[in-house]
């Protein structure tokens, strides 16, 4: 299975945009990019996903790049409540849709 | 709409002993997935369950075993605990289209926290 990689932490005003980056060199080309979040103490959220056009929902937009191995979620205003664990995840296709988890990227939100 | 429910929500036990996880999702999702997390890390997958009657092993599986109920249900087996067992686990589900799953969302539970001493 491929593998991402993650800066370990990340810090961020309140109100102001984040880009979280994620590198995937090893991504094959049917794997989906996952993002997924996680509080204190709570199972992991669902955040964003794409395979190769940008995407953007209430929460968040996902940056792929043209070559697909690296990708970046923008939180467009951080909030305290955006403060989390943010995991970028390739999914297999053809694999019943399991989530490979790596160390994810720690973010703090500054009031 | 309870989504996916899991107990117990804690659980001690001593080496050796056996129990179940009780998973339950209420969303007709036909996919069910067990992760561990271990302290500071990213979950693991442990088994899923793509649809009703399979089970496929994980990153981890070893120490465990599955058993997908029906649609709504999927438990997770310690057979015999060790401390290195001990951790949270999270149930998840999805909806998906026999093993084209890649690129539907999980729901996750809110996880078992498993001391084994």
């Amino acid at each position: 299975d491929a593998k991402t990689t993650q800066p370990n932490s990340m810090e961020s005003n309140e109100e102001e945009p984040v880009h979280l980056p994620c590198n995937h060199s090893t991504i094959s080309g049917t794997d989906y990019i996952h993002w997924y979040r996680q509080l204190p103490s709570q199972g992991p959220e669902y955040v964003i996903h794409g395979l190769t056009s940008n995407v953007n929902n209430r929460m968040a937009s996902l940056a792929i790049a043209e070559d697909r191995k690296s990708s970046t979620l923008i939180l467009h205003r951080a909030t305290l409540r955006d403060a989390a664990v943010y995991y970028c995840i390739l999914s297999p296709y053809n694999q019943g849709g399991k989530l490979i988890f790596g160390q994810g990227t720690e973010l703090s939100v500054k009031p | 709409n309870a989504g996916v429910t899991q107990t117990p929500k804690f659980q001690v036990l001593k080496t050796g002993q056996s129990m179940t996880l009780q998973c339950a999702q209420d969303m007709n999702h036909n996919s069910m997935y067990w992760y561990r997390q271990d302290p500071g890390m990213g979950l693991r997958l442990i088994y899923y369950s793509a649809s009703e009657g399979t089970t496929d092993k994980g990153e981890v599986p070893n120490g465990y075993n599955v058993s997908r109920l029906n649609k709504r249900e999927f438990s997770l087996r310690l057979e015999s605990a060790a401390p290195s067992q001990t951790s949270v686990y999270f149930c998840a589900s999805s909806q998906n289209l026999g093993t084209s799953g890649s690129y539907n969302e999980q729901f996750f539970g809110p996880g078992t926290r498993l001391t084994v001493l």
